[in-house]
């Protein structure tokens, strides 16, 4: 496997699931990204992790928990979820420069959710 | 925080020429990005600007003035596969966050 790989790539699930969406990254990056991509809008910032330690989150609501376990792993565990959170979910992963300048971020193909 | 505009939807023939303008208003500037994104697939990196001028990569090439703050996205010879979503961006603060804009609809036709 290469670049950033997410699973599962389609999910449909009822208001009362609970369910997870994973991201991995091969890429040796030390940050890690979710994204929420609804249609005509701007991608929306959900979390951003570096060295597995959650260094951002975007008032983003509690039905949404991210995991960091390691560099390479990223989850999104979703529970009691509303249909206007159908989107599609992206991980990114980057490689952040302690002496400032930015590089890009490269992303997964997304999760394509579907609240009931 | 950043502003970014850039026009929803664009269409064009094949063989034709396409620009794509992106404004942004920021309170601090780091280059900016644009990339492509086909239906339901992962956005990909096209390019990176930092200086003001025009940086030429193939049939595609980005320009940027930080003054006027305005970048655009230049596609040559478009081909069918170049129907896709092209995402402007900024970079958002630290641990290289990136702003995007709503991305614009390039639409190519026969």
């Amino acid at each position: 496997e290469t670049g950033v790989t997410q699973t599962p790539r389609h999910l449909v699930m009822g208001m009362t699931n609970k369910k997870s969406l994973k991201c991995e990254q091969h890429l040796g990056h030390n940050a890690m990204y979710w994204y929420k991509q609804s249609a005509k809008k701007p991608l929306e910032l959900m979390f951003v992790y570096s060295l597995e330690e959650r260094v951002e989150n975007n008032s983003v609501p509690s039905r949404f928990s991210p995991e960091c376990p390691n560099s390479s792993h990223l989850f999104l565990h979703l529970h009691t979820l509303q249909p206007e959170d159908s989107a599609l979910y992206l991980c990114a992963s980057s490689q952040v420069l302690v002496a400032g300048g930015i590089n890009e971020q490269f992303f997964g193909p997304g999760t394509r959710l579907t609240v009931l | 925080g950043q502003n970014i505009d850039q026009p929803t939807e664009m269409t064009a023939t094949e063989g034709a020429i396409v620009q794509i303008n992106c404004t942004y208003q920021t309170s601090g500037f780091n280059g900016l990005f644009w990339y492509q994104q086909h239906a339901g697939e992962a956005p990909t990196f096209l390019s990176y600007n930092v200086l003001d001028g025009l940086e030429e990569k193939g049939r595609f090439s980005s320009f940027l003035s930080r003054s006027k703050g305005y970048s655009y996205l230049l596609l040559k010879e478009l081909q069918m596969k170049d129907s896709a979503s092209y995402l402007c961006a900024v970079p958002g603060g630290s641990w290289g966050k990136l702003q995007f804009g709503a991305g614009t609809q390039v639409v190519v036709t026969p």
